[in-house]
C-alpha cells in the first residue's frame, strides 16, 4: 500500500459527459501528479501540484483541468469526455516539488471508460 | 524533451533464470534519476529501482540490479533468480532532477512473463 488513495477505481460513463477523479496524496506529501495510461500512448504525465499551486503541465487537453485544495487531496476534471479519453488514470505524491530522491508513489488508478 | 525507449515489448524466462531488460534514453540535461517501475495485474505502480545520474555506482535492491550506461545514455534491468510474482509489466522512466514540466518521462513497456 503506498498510501495514496485514488476514488472511484473504475468508472464507466457515456461521451460528452464531465466526471471528477478523486486523489489523496500520502500523509505529509505536498506535491500530486496526475499520469494518464492508455494502450496507445503510454503513460502520460498530464499536470503537477505543490502545495495548492499548478507547478508543471503536461500533455493534458484543454478539456481537463486539475486543482488541489487546501487538505491537499487532488481533483482531475475531464469534461467533454471522447472514446480516447478511456484510460487508467493514475495519481502520484511525494514529499517535495521534484520528489524526495525522484521517487513518487502512485495510488491504484481509476480506470475510466468512456461508451 | 527527454525520450525513453525500451526495445523489448515481451520477454519470456523460466522461474529462477536470469533476464535482462532494456531501456535507452535521450536528454540534454545532466542531473537526473532513472527508476525502473514494475506494474503487476493489480495495475498498481511499484517502484522497484532509483538510480541517481551523478553516481557512477549501480543500484541494486535483492535481486535487482541495474547497469548503467551515462555516457551511452543505457539503463538496463538484471532480474536475477527470477519468480513467479516478477511477471508484470515492467517500465524505465527519467526524470530530470528538480522536476519540470516532463514530470516522470516512461518507456512503453516491457511485459516480463516468467514461466514456471
Amino acid at each position: 500500500d503506498s498510501g495514496v488513495t485514488q476514488t472511484p477505481k473504475h468508472l464507466i460513463t457515456a461521451t460528452g459527459q464531465r466526471v471528477t477523479l478523486r486523489c489523496s496524496p500520502r500523509s505529509g506529501d505536498l506535491s500530486v501528479y496526475w499520469y494518464q495510461q492508455s494502450l496507445d500512448q503510454g503513460l502520460q504525465f498530464l499536470i503537477q501540484y505543490y502545495n495548492g499551486e499548478e507547478r508543471a503541465k503536461g500533455n493534458i487537453l484543454e478539456r481537463f483541468s486539475a486543482q488541489q485544495f487546501p487538505d491537499l487531496h487532488s481533483e482531475l476534471n475531464l469534461s467533454s469526455l471522447e472514446l480516447g479519453d478511456s484510460a487508467l488514470y493514475f495519481c502520484a505524491s511525494s514529499v517535495e516539488a521534484s520528489g524526495r530522491n525522484g521517487e513518487l508513489f502512485f495510488g491504484e488508478g481509476s480506470r475510466l471508460t468512456v461508451l | 524533451a527527454q525520450t525513453v525507449t525500451q526495445s523489448q515489448p515481451e520477454m519470456s524466462v523460466q522461474e529462477a533464470e536470469t533476464v535482462t531488460l532494456s531501456c535507452t534514453y535521450d536528454t540534454s540535461e545532466n542531473n537526473y534519476y532513472l527508476f525502473w517501475y514494475k506494474q503487476p495485474p493489480s495495475r498498481q505502480m511499484i517502484l522497484v529501482i532509483r538510480q541517481e545520474a551523478y553516481k557512477q555506482q549501480n543500484a541494486t535492491e535483492n535481486r535487482f540490479s541495474v547497469n548503467f550506461q551515462k555516457a551511452a545514455k543505457s539503463f538496463s534491468l538484471k532480474i536475477s533468480d527470477s519468480q513467479l510474482g516478477d511477471t508484470a509489466m515492467y517500465f524505465c522512466a527519467f526524470m530530470k532532477r528538480g522536476g519540470g514540466a516532463d514530470g516522470l518521462t516512461f518507456g512503453k513497456g516491457t511485459h516480463l512473463i516468467i514461466q514456471p
